[in-house]
């Protein structure tokens, strides 16, 4: 499968552990975005990265998140000290950049901090 | 930013109907308009898009209409089938610079066999 990939699946964690997501992007695709998605709701951006550089963070992201993308293949999304509210489904998005726009989305993680 | 609103909230057809979905944009320098596709426990899939450069776009069963005068996009789905069942979103972003997308809050479409 050569699409856009997530790790976890599901996560399930107490309020205040950290956690940790990966995202692998489609081979070659330079931009990679996080959304979160609460329920009956549509994605909200997160941030963005064009190849190894974060160039947005939007307000959603506190200073509790932090995103990495280090070789500016796979990235990396934190969220230490979890709480409630931070319970979604965290989704992951590449494109090839440039007038290529077409963002394609990865299975995404379900998050629940209990 | 960009605000995208969707109508109807729940959309339900007998199989073999038409489904339409529209959405409104409020950003006049948005120029690119996906529809996903999101079937429960999956991420969204890419199903048709449209750029600002042209009124209309078809693909097989699934067509999508722009008035970029009046800010409005829409999604056509003819002779709908039960596996059409899922939530459907519009976005709108700017095909320049970081090319974030606003995403509407989505539609339940429910196909009746």
């Amino acid at each position: 499968d050569t699409g856009v990939s997530q790790d976890p699946r599901h996560k399930i964690t107490k309020r205040g552990q950290n956690v940790t997501f990966r995202c692998d992007p489609i081979s070659e695709h330079n931009r990679l975005y996080w959304y979160r998605q609460t329920l009956g709701q549509g994605p909200e951006f997160l941030t963005y990265f064009q190849n190894e550089a974060q160039l947005e963070k939007s307000r959603l992201l506190s200073d509790r998140f932090s995103a990495e993308r280090p070789k500016g293949s796979f990235s990396t999304l934190e969220i230490q000290r979890t709480e409630q509210g931070d319970s979604a489904m965290y989704l992951c998005a590449s494109s090839l950049g440039g007038i290529q726009e077409t963002q394609y989305f990865g299975p995404g993680t379900r998050l629940l901090v209990l | 930013g960009e605000n995208v609103e969707q109508h109807p909230s729940t959309l339900s057809v007998q199989e073999g109907d038409s489904a339409v979905i529209k959405c409104t944009y409020s950003d006049s320098a948005s120029n690119y308009f996906p529809w996903y596709k999101q079937e429960l426990g999956k991420g969204p899939q890419l199903i048709i898009d449209i750029r600002s450069n042209v009124g209309e776009k078809k693909d097989q069963r699934i067509a999508v209409t722009l008035n970029k005068t009046a800010k409005h996009f829409s999604l056509h789905i003819t002779e709908t089938q039960p596996e059409d069942s899922a939530v459907y979103f519009c976005a709108a972003s700017q095909s320049y610079g970081n090319n974030r997308l606003a995403f509407g809050k989505g539609n339940q479409v429910v196909v009746i066999p």
